[in-house]
């Protein structure tokens, strides 16, 4: 089935540090890429996204690039800002058949300190 | 406009209740799925609603059902709680493409069930 595997956290940094957090997938054909943010009890915002191969999703000073070569999606952001600090989920959307739901990864908590 | 909304934002329940959760999609949107999230987990499908009928269904028990009304909004109710049932239990709307596939889901801020 569908899966999403994320680096595991939790991600402390300084602020104006370099961010990267990793994502890979397992799915059938080619699904529809995203990355969500949860700050402290709040819901979900989507963050970016990337509905084919090489596409570049990017918002906020974050990017990722749907590699299917390597079924990566991986976060990034040059210079992480201290209101960047929350949980991140990779997650992806494969609409083929009946299947219409989100799988999503276990969550990366970044803290960033200024 | 406004984004999804649910309600209540909090509701603490004891073993063997029911409950009722509430969530509007966000305008133009026609889909409601709900999510259930353990603390310090990802969210997991329970299952989506559109045009009134569920349309897919995640691995959870009977004792989850929901409905969506013509409006779009939609309900999820749990009967006879157990205690594995605390979560936050997300809402998240999207509109259907042309041959039936979903759009980016949108969510909502989520309701927080604490079951004694």
């Amino acid at each position: 089935g569908n899966s999403v595997t994320q680096m595991e956290g939790p991600v402390t940094l300084s602020e104006e540090a370099f961010l990267t957090i990793n994502c890979t997938y397992t799915a059938t054909g080619y699904p529809s890429l995203f990355w969500y943010v949860q700050y402290p009890g709040e819901g979900l915002q989507l963050l970016l996204k990337a509905t084919k191969a090489d596409d570049k999703g990017s918002n906020k000073g974050f990017e990722a690039t749907y590699r299917k070569e390597t079924t990566s999606f991986h976060l990034e952001k040059g210079s992480v800002q201290v209101s960047d600090s929350a949980v991140y989920f990779c997650a992806l959307l494969y609409s083929g058949g009946s299947n219409y739901k989100l799988t999503f990864g276990k969550g990366t908590l970044l803290t960033v300190n200024p | 406009d406004a984004g999804v909304t649910q309600s209540p934002t909090h509701l603490i329940k004891t073993r063997g209740q029911q409950v009722t959760l509430r969530c509007s999609p966000k305008s133009g949107h026609d889909t409601v799925s709900w999510y259930q999230q353990a603390l310090g987990q990802g969210p997991q499908f329970i299952f989506q609603y559109y045009e009134e009928e569920e349309r897919q269904r995640g691995n959870f028990p009977d004792r989850f059902s929901g409905h969506q009304f013509p409006n779009y909004s939609s309900e999820l109710n749990v009967n006879a709680l157990l205690l594995g049932d605390s979560a936050l239990y997300l809402c998240a709307s999207s509109s259907v493409r042309a041959g039936g596939s979903t759009d980016t889901q949108y969510f909502g801020p989520g309701t927080r069930l604490t079951v004694l």
